[in-house]
C-alpha cells in the first residue's frame, strides 16, 4: 500500500493554464506538506496544513493555492502557470507538526510548462 | 535567513570504504534535525530524527552525531556499498516555526 501517493506523476502543460496536483496519505497523520524542488535539487517548504488548517504559508506566487478538504487530502492548484513553474512537486506527511516526527514523501509530481 | 549547509556536495568512494559527510545548521534555537536518504527518481526516505546535543544514532552501517551548541550533525557509513548511492539530506527545523530548512544534500556515488 502506498503511504503518500500523488498524481498526476508528470504533467505537461501550456503556460496559462490552470493545473491541480493532487496528494493523499493513508497513514492516519494529522499534517501534510508541499515542497517544490526547484532548478538547484532545492527543496522548499511551499505549505503545511495540521487537521485541515494552514500553519506553513510560504512566500510563492498567490497564483499557487493548496486545498485540503479532510486531513487525508492535500491538493496544489496553481493558476495561469508559468515557465518558472517547471519544477518536481513533492508532498509529505507527518503524524503530527511538531518537528521531531518523520516526514513521508510521496513519488513527486514532475511539472512541464511549455 | 536560516541556512542549512551540507558538505561535500557530492564524493566518490570505492565499495568498503567508510565515509562521512556534514550538516552544518543554526546554533541557536534548535528544535529538530533530521536526515534523509533520497535515491534518484525516488522520493526522500527518512533516516534519522536527531534532538538532543550528543545523541547518536545507528541503523545497520548507517549513523549519526549532532551537536547542537556548534551547530552540526555527521552521517557516517561503514564499508560502504554500491546500493548506499544516493543523496542524503539533512532538515533543520528551528524552535518556534512549523518550517523546515533542507539542505542542498551530499551526492554518494559508491564504485563497485
Amino acid at each position: 500500500d502506498t503511504a503518500v501517493s500523488q498524481t498526476p506523476k508528470y504533467l505537461v502543460t501550456q503556460m496559462g493554464n490552470d493545473k491541480s496536483i493532487k496528494c493523499e496519505q493513508n497513514l492516519g497523520h494529522d499534517t501534510m506538506y508541499w515542497y517544490k524542488q526547484d532548478s538547484k535539487k532545492f527543496l522548499k517548504i511551499m505549505f503545511s496544513y495540521n487537521n485541515k488548517e494552514l500553519i506553513i504559508n510560504e512566500t510563492v506566487p498567490n497564483r499557487f493555492s493548496p486545498k485540503s478538504p479532510d486531513k487525508a487530502h492535500l491538493n496544489l492548484h496553481i493558476n495561469s502557470l508559468e515557465l518558472g513553474d517547471s519544477a518536481v512537486y513533492f508532498c509529505a506527511s507527518s503524524r503530527t507538526s511538531v518537528g521531531t516526527d518523520t516526514q513521508y514523501f510521496g513519488p513527486g509530481t514532475r511539472l512541464t510548462v511549455l | 535567513i536560516l541556512n542549512v549547509e551540507q558538505s561535500p556536495q557530492s564524493l566518490h568512494v570505492q565499495e568498503g570504504d567508510s565515509t562521512n559527510f556534514t550538516c552544518s545548521f543554526p546554533s541557536s534555537n534548535f528544535y529538530a534535525l533530521h536526515w534523509y536518504r533520497w535515491e534518484t527518481a525516488k522520493s526522500p526516505k527518512a533516516l534519522f530524527v536527531m534532538t538532543l546535543n550528543g545523541d547518536e544514532k545507528k541503523k545497520g552501517r548507517i549513523s549519526a552525531t549532532l551537536n547542537t551548541k556548534e551547530g552540526y550533525s555527521y552521517l557516517y557509513i561503514k564499508g560502504s556499498q554500491p546500493e548506499d548511492s544516493a543523496t542524503y539530506l539533512c532538515a533543520f527545523k528551528a524552535s518556534g516555526t512549523y518550517k523546515y530548512i533542507f539542505g542542498t544534500g551530499t551526492r554518494l556515488k559508491v564504485l563497485a
